[in-house]
């Protein structure tokens, strides 16, 4: 129940295309859906999130779409960049009564954007 | 601000081993978080610390354990190393808010690369 799926494990996109990345989830506690973004030899960084009382959010290129009855949520990368290839890792947060919380990740996806 | 510094950056183990990798959160934050990362596994979460008691903990046996400084920095050690052990183990903090410390955003560091011989 704590498990967040993430599809597809890699992705490759050509320059100025749409990249799209799914999650999904079963349990209905997450309160908090955040995107990390990670580059080689850095960690993970926050890149945009959204609380499922919203159905989309935009930053930018970057939007997330979430679809709190079909307990899923997308990223998706408009115009993508050679800048944009990196590993993402969707979450959810789970706060099981307290204020904090702890993240559960997706396996993450491994985005190439082709010049 | 500097960020989170992790420390060593790499680490070469034999099996049988114990090692002792050390953290240090960024300037304020009293929450820090350990995650083990592997390719086909993602982000796997440990523990987590607040105020020098650990106050989350993920589904890992007894041989990983952790610790919380006055200071908040922390250290997290893995005893009898096996060869699954190997993977890039990330250390994020998280800030401390009026209402409470919350794990919606975590600064991580750049990790440790453990390798298990």
């Amino acid at each position: 129940q704590q498990q967040v799926k993430q599809s597809p494990q890699s992705l490759i996109v050509q320059k100025g295309g749409i990249s799209i990345i799914n999650c999904a989830y079963e349990n209905t506690a997450f309160d908090y859906f955040p995107w990390y973004q990670q580059f080689p030899g850095k960690g993970p960084a926050l890149l945009i999130a959204i609380r499922p009382d919203v159905s989309e959010k935009k930053e930018g290129r970057f939007t997330i779409s979430f679809n709190k009855s079909a307990k899923q949520f997308s990223l998706h990368i408009m115009d993508s960049q050679p800048g944009d290839s990196a590993t993402y890792f969707c979450a959810a947060l789970w706060r099981g009564g307290t204020s904090y919380g702890k993240l559960t990740f997706g396996q993450g996806t491994i985005l190439t954007v082709h010049p | 601000k500097a960020g989170v510094t992790q420390t060593p950056r790499y680490l070469i183990k034999t099996r049988g081993q114990q090692v002792t990798l050390s953290c240090s959160p960024i300037s304020g934050h009293r929450s820090v978080s350990w995650y083990q990362q592997t390719p086909g596994q993602g982000l796997q979460f440990l523990f987590e610390y607040f105020s020098e008691t650990q106050r989350n903990k993920g589904n890992f046996p007894g041989r990983f354990s952790g610790r919380q400084f006055s200071n908040s920095r922390s250290e997290m050690n893995v005893s009898t190393l096996e060869l699954g052990d190997s993977a890039l183990y990330l250390c994020a903090s998280s800030p401390h808010r009026d209402r409470g410390t919350t794990n919606e955003k975590l600064f991580f560091g750049s990790g440790t690369q453990l390798s298990v011989l």
